[in-house]
């Protein structure tokens, strides 16, 4: 097993265009998390998911943006109309639930916004 | 709601100095606690991860305590290297909830 991994691991877009990120997991994990960082700042909670339910969403995850994750495996991450201000890295987590959780983060895709 | 904040900001010095970073959190009522490395542009590296019911653990020349009464802990390098030169987030985990990140402390270890 690789890890976690990320596609693309960058994109450059014009305002209001669609783009999709992909999130595929350590395979025996059940719990997958997006988050957002921005340049300085630590990562900022989006969205996660237990298996294929998406049991908690923050209010950072505005109706633009949505993520699913069919199967129980591979996660993807949409963002309709982008804005200059989706600009940065979005990170893809997994854990195993368990009682240590430890989470293991991919690559990352940094996003551009023109 | 969970803050989580991250002392200093920005750290540098010699290799084979002995630091510790610092991290605080407003709400104790926490599951886990995890620290991780992050090297520019990349994603993040696990260090360390203390159950609540913990008071350190260590791995090689790092060590973190927790102390969940006083909403603190501590991440201690000792001998610092070049190659730990990073950005150091840690992460807290309340029960059932999302981890609430820092915003890390950026260190550099001069040769």
């Amino acid at each position: 097993d690789t890890g976690v991994s990320q596609n693309p691991r960058h994109k450059i877009t014009k305002r209001g265009q669609n783009v999709t990120f992909r999130c595929d997991p350590i395979s025996e994990h059940n719990r997958l998390y997006w988050y957002r960082q921005t340049l300085g700042q630590g990562p900022e909670f989006l969205t996660y998911f237990q298996n294929e339910a998406q049991l908690e969403k923050s209010r950072l995850l505005s109706d633009r943006f949505s993520a699913e994750r069919p199967k129980g495996s591979f996660s993807t991450l949409e963002i309709q109309r982008t804005e200059q201000g989706d600009s940065a890295m979005y990170l893809c987590a997994s854990s195993l639930f368990s009682s240590t959780e430890t989470q293991y983060f991919g690559p990352g895709t940094r996003l551009l916004v023109l | 709601k969970q803050e989580v904040t991250q002392i200093p900001a920005a750290l540098s010095v010699p290799e084979g100095e002995n630091l510790v970073l610092n991290c605080s959190f407003t709400d104790s009522a926490i599951y886990n606690l995890q620290w991780f490395r992050q090297d520019p542009g990349k994603g993040l590296t696990s260090l360390l991860l203390i159950q609540s019911s913990q008071r350190e653990q260590t791995s090689g020349r790092l060590n973190a305590s927790l102390d969940k009464s006083s909403g603190r802990s501590t991440l201690y390098i000792a001998a610092s290297q070049p190659g730990d030169s990073a950005t150091y987030l840690c992460a807290v985990n309340n029960y059932g909830q999302n981890f609430v990140f820092g915003p890390g402390t950026r260190l550099s270890v001069l040769p």
